[in-house]
């Protein structure tokens, strides 16, 4: 098994431009979770979907942040405009149902200049 | 709110000696405890669970858990750590179908 698969691993982009960052979660696994990483707030959860369906958004920090999972294997974070302080670690993580573990991908190093 | 707390910052411990990674738990109801490592520059990677029955969990890597219902606590231990162990360690509780995690703890293991 491939595990959870992030892209890109590393992205530096200049204010005001658009990120998309892309998951694709484990086979089967029919929950995938959206987190970030900084030094100031440690790991947070952003939003979580199941079966496709967005459960939980109320980590997504502003209306510049939107995540979709039109298919059981593929889900996008974007943010649009990015700001500096929107550097961070993004990590994906799936779950297959039924299942408390969480399996995460390597993440998306994403540097806002 | 379901919670976990990891009360210390950085664990120094010398090679070969024992390692233990403290973290109390905030639940109501029965907890499912989790933990998880991360290496530098990589995702978080699974450990070890608790969900129900023995209170001592063997995990990957030689760690294991102690739960501890009546002190609230989960934590991780090894009898005999090696330089590779040094990490950031991740405590964590399932809140509302997913996971809460603890801020973590900077594991130092010195030659």
């Amino acid at each position: 098994d491939a595990g959870v698969i992030q892209s890109p691993r590393h992205e530096v982009t200049e204010m005001g431009q658009e990120v998309t960052l892309r998951c694709k979660p484990i086979s089967g696994h029919n929950s995938l979770f959206w987190y970030r990483q900084t030094m100031m707030r440690g790991l947070e959860l952003l939003i979580y979907f199941n079966n496709n369906v967005p459960i939980d958004d109320s980590g997504m920090p502003e209306d510049r942040f939107s995540a979709k999972m039109p298919n059981a294997s593929f889900s996008t974070l974007k943010i649009q405009p990015s700001e500096p302080r929107d550097s961070a670690v993004y990590f994906c993580a799936s779950r297959l149902g039924g299942q408390e573990t969480q399996y995460f991908g390597p993440g998306t190093r994403l540097l806002v200049l | 709110a379901q919670s976990v707390a990891q009360p210390e910052d950085q664990v120094n411990v010398a090679e070969g000696n024992p390692l233990t990674v403290k973290c109390t738990y905030s639940v109501s109801g029965n907890p499912y405890l989790f933990w998880y490592v991360q290496y530098p520059n990589r995702g978080l990677q699974f450990l070890l669970k608790y969900i129900t029955g023995d209170n001592l969990v063997k995990g990957s890597y030689g760690f294991e858990a102690e739960f501890n219902k009546s002190q609230t606590s989960f934590h991780l231990k090894k009898p005999s750590a090696l330089v590779s162990d040094s990490a950031l360690y991740f405590c964590a509780v399932r809140a509302h179908n997913r996971l809460a995690f603890g801020k973590g703890n900077q594991v130092v293991v010195i030659p």
